[in-house]
Formats: C-alpha cells, sequence, structure tokens
C-alpha cells in the first residue's frame, strides 16, 4: 500500500522569501504524485502532478515541483512567497485501483505568511 | 455553475437528526467520491462510485449511506451519527482512468451535537 508523509507540520516563511515543503512518498511502483492547497474553509485545490516524464514539474500560482526517484520524494518549492500563499498543503500519491485512482494524502504541512 | 458544488457548506445536527450532504459535479467525469477531513489527520477516503457503482467502502459505519444516482450526483446520508463524525466531507470527481486527476468540491463542514 502506498503512504506519504510530510514532516513539517507547520512552516513560517517572510514575504518574499523562498520556500520549500517536503513530501516522501512510499510505493512499489511508479507513482502518480500531487500537491493540493487548501485555503481556511475551502475545498483541495490542485498545484501541479506528476505522471511520466520531466522530473520537474510546473504548477499553478508558481509553483514547482522534482520527482526524486532515488530519494522517494516529491518536494514543493517556490522561488518567492506571496502573503495569499498561507494555507494547507498536501502531497499525495496515486494508484490505480481497476478504473479509478486511489489517492492517499499526507497529513499536510500549514504554511504561516509573515510579512 | 462549473467544477464540484457541495451542498449545504455547513451543517449542524443532533445525533438522532436524518441528513443528506450533495455534490454535483459538471465536468463530465464518471467517478466520484467522499471524502473525511478531521483535524490533525489526513484524508480518509470513504466511498468511490465508478460509473454510478460502488467500488470502494472503506470500512465506513453503517450511518453513513451514500447514494449515486447519476454520474453527476452524489449525496451520503447520515443517520445516528456521533459526535466524532464531525469533520470536514469533501467530494471529488475524476474522468476514469489511471493517470485522472481528483477535483475537489468546498465542503460541508458537519457539526453533531
Amino acid at each position: 500500500a502506498q503512504s506519504v508523509t510530510q514532516p513539517d507540520i507547520h512552516i513560517t516563511v517572510s514575504e518574499g522569501a523562498s520556500l520549500e515543503l517536503r513530501c516522501n512518498y512510499s510505493y512499489g511502483a511508479t507513482p502518480y504524485l500531487f500537491w493540493y492547497v487548501q485555503s481556511p474553509g475551502q475545498g483541495l485545490q490542485l498545484l501541479l502532478k506528476y505522471f511520466s516524464g520531466d522530473t520537474l514539474v510546473q504548477g499553478i500560482k508558481g509553483f514547482e515541483a522534482e520527482f526524486k526517484r532515488s530519494q522517494s520524494s516529491f518536494n514543493l518549492r517556490k522561488p518567492s512567497v506571496h502573503w495569499s500563499d498561507a494555507a494547507e498543503y498536501f502531497c499525495a500519491v496515486g494508484a490505480d485501483s481497476g478504473g479509478y485512482q486511489k489517492v492517499t494524502f499526507g497529513t499536510g504541512t500549514k504554511l504561516q505568511v509573515i510579512p | 455553475e462549473t467544477g464540484v458544488t457541495q451542498t449545504p457548506r455547513h451543517l449542524v445536527m443532533g445525533m438522532t437528526n436524518k441528513k443528506s450532504l450533495k455534490c454535483e459535479q459538471h465536468l463530465g467525469h464518471n467517478a466520484m467520491y467522499w471524502y473525511k477531513q478531521s483535524a490533525k489527520k489526513p484524508l480518509e477516503l470513504m466511498f468511490v462510485y465508478n460509473f454510478k457503482e460502488q467500488t470502494e467502502n472503506n470500512s465506513v459505519p453503517s450511518r453513513f449511506s451514500p447514494e449515486c444516482p447519476n454520474s453527476s450526483h452524489l449525496f451520503l446520508h447520515l443517520h445516528t451519527l456521533q459526535p466524532e463524525d464531525s469533520a470536514l466531507y469533501l467530494c471529488a470527481s475524476s474522468q476514469t482512468g489511471t493517470t485522472d486527476t481528483q477535483y475537489f468540491g468546498p465542503g460541508t463542514r458537519l457539526t453533531v451535537l
């Protein structure tokens, strides 16, 4: 069974600083990997996804993530954080489950942005 | 409307009440999902419907009863809930296929008194 670990429960960064959120996964085959963002009281919005091909994936809102198979990691990065990026971020791994994707989520990293 | 919508957005109910949550997707997808999001816990997959057929029940108590009358609508019927069932209930949909992304609704915040 697949699993996801987000080691940082809470991260605080200054506006304009760079950001990296860590994600490690466990899955026997080639994983499908996702990053979602959730603002307070809202559902999850997809930031980016990796299925195959280029290991550096570009997403919305200036985010990118790099798939590193040797480290079983899929870390999310942004070069310059904006106050509106304050939210909770979820890494997830998907697996084929007979016609649909069964997605397992991490416990999330809450991002605080200070002026 | 576009995307995935959920109603109501907030619901307060007593333990003896019966209520239903509704989800509608406007994306032409064939798979729909119910997730439970509790504080400090990962999202828990509850049910999956693929082409209106239930394909996953993740050991969910029978006080939660899903219904999928067509590929665009998904309901979660609630009865005799417990306070620990208070959570954010999220609906998602996806096209069928192993590389298809799930798109989420805004959720229903449920409080059981």
